[in-house]
């Protein structure tokens, strides 16, 4: 059964301080990984979609890397504007239907 | 940009209501998805569509039916909404079916039904 685990929870970071986050997943064939940012209250947005093994994104403090059973999500040098909770899901290929979300790992920068 | 757009983003409702919940999107996507989202339990699919007049079951529609008339609207109908169905009531829509293409989210409708 496809999966997806989310690590940790939840995060405090300090300003500046550079972390972290995993997002491990069991998939037949996976054929997407998502990254999405979640304000408290609202829809996901959108961060990345990386398909293949090796592959990376970054978008400003935010860059994503994909292994053969993991994603991260690396932070660099957060800022209290990048608290929020970061949702993983993988499309894999026998389940072209859906996506399959994390929990989800909530962050909180502090000033 | 992608939008899609939810009727409301607070509602209220007494047990034993029809529930309508409205989402719309502006980008000509084909496929459409409504999700529940609870604590602990993340996102789950109810219903999706990948074509107007189509439907297809997620993972918990009970409770639920789904109606798209329109390529760009797709609805979701709590026949008769009991107190378990508080949720927070999310929309989502990408461009094709059987693809790994992104889905784009609504701003949701957090619903409670007292």
């Amino acid at each position: 059964e496809d999966q997806v685990t989310q690590s940790p929870e939840a995060l405090r970071l300090q300003e500046g301080e550079s972390s972290s986050l995993n997002c491990s997943y069991t998939v037949s064939g996976l054929r997407g990984l998502f990254w999405y940012r979640q304000d408290p209250g609202k829809g996901p947005e959108f961060l990345f979609t990386l398909y293949s093994a090796g592959e990376e994104k970054e978008k400003e403090r935010l860059k994503a890397t994909l292994t053969k059973k993991e994603s991260f999500l690396h932070i660099t040098a957060p800022k209290p504007e990048d608290s929020a909770t970061y949702l993983c899901a993988v499309h894999g290929s026998y389940n072209t239907d859906k996506l399959i979300f994390g929990t989800g790992t909530r962050l909180q920068v502090f000033p | 940009d992608v939008k899609v757009t939810q009727s409301s983003r607070y509602l209220v409702k007494r047990t034993g209501e029809k529930v309508f919940l409205e989402c719309v999107q502006d980008m000509d996507h084909e496929n459409m998805f409504w999700y529940r989202q609870d604590p602990g339990l993340g996102l789950r699919l109810i219903y999706f569509s990948y074509d107007v007049k189509m439907k297809e079951k997620g993972d918990i529609p009970e409770g639920y039916s789904v109606s798209r008339e329109k390529k760009e609207r797709f609805s979701l109908i709590l026949e008769s909404a009991s107190t378990n169905q508080t949720s927070m009531y999310l929309c989502a829509s990408s461009p094709a079916f059987g693809l790994a293409d992104t889905q784009y989210f609504g701003p949701g409708t957090r619903l409670t039904v007292l």
